[in-house]
């Protein structure tokens, strides 16, 4: 069974210009985190989609949005690039437990990928 | 602001020994903890989850759980060279399936 699946491996962008990041979940799961992981720094939640709504977000600009298609797959958008914004982008996905409870989220991440912005 | 804290280290370990990570958090409303190992450059692995009070063994790792004392461990048994990586402590909060990462602390098993 496939993993999640993430495309490109690596980006390399210039300061004002837009990335588009892709994932795939595990087939079956239809929930999807996307998490920023800086040099040195932990992961910092982003995003989370299910069912194709945006659910939640972390403490970050506007410039950052995503979406998620019928099929679960995601994209997230990095507008008006930053240096800053130089990072390892992790997505997760997992399936969400209707009457397991929370405690059965278990997510599953993604090889990442790496965005360079020159 | 809920949030997971971890020593960062480097925590260096002979070969053959218990490593012994720790990771405290602010919410007592706190429901399942997750380990994870990262080796450099690579994505997050699960080593580990605990949901209950007390102790989850799987093989050389044993996770435990404190929710009154707010903290999670993960010990290691007859640690590797392989074992070497960044362990990343997650906590699932109360209302949220997001998770809460901790910075991570890097474990050194020295052969």
């Amino acid at each position: 069974e496939a993993g999640v699946t993430q495309s490109p491996t690596h980006l390399i962008k210039t300061r004002g210009q837009q990335a588009t990041l892709r994932c795939s979940p595990i087939s079956g799961h239809t929930s999807v985190y996307w998490y920023q992981q800086a040099l040195g720094l932990g992961l910092q939640f982003l995003l989370w989609y299910d069912e194709g709504e945006e659910r939640n977000r972390g403490n970050f600009p506007p410039r950052f949005s995503g979406r998620q298609f019928p099929n679960y797959s995601s994209e997230l958008n990095v507008n008006a690039l930053e240096l800053e914004d130089s990072a390892l982008y992790l997505c997760a996905s997992s399936f969400l437990p209707s009457t397991s409870g929370l405690a059965k989220n278990i997510q599953y991440f993604g090889a990442g990928t790496r965005l360079s912005v020159l | 602001q809920k949030e997971v804290e971890q020593n960062s280290g480097p925590l260096s370990v002979p070969e053959g020994a218990i490593a012994s990570l720790n990771c405290t958090y602010s919410d007592r409303g706190s429901q399942s903890f997750f380990w994870y190992r990262q080796y450099s450059g690579k994505s997050p692995e699960l080593i580990m989850s605990i949901y209950s009070n007390g102790d989850k063994e799987d093989g050389r790792f044993t996770a435990q759980l404190n929710k009154a004392s707010q903290y999670v461990s993960l010990l290691i048994r007859d640690s590797q060279p392989s074992d070497s990586a960044t362990y990343l402590c997650a906590g699932s909060f109360s209302g949220t399936y997001k998770y809460i990462f901790g910075t991570g602390t890097r474990l050194k098993v020295l052969a």
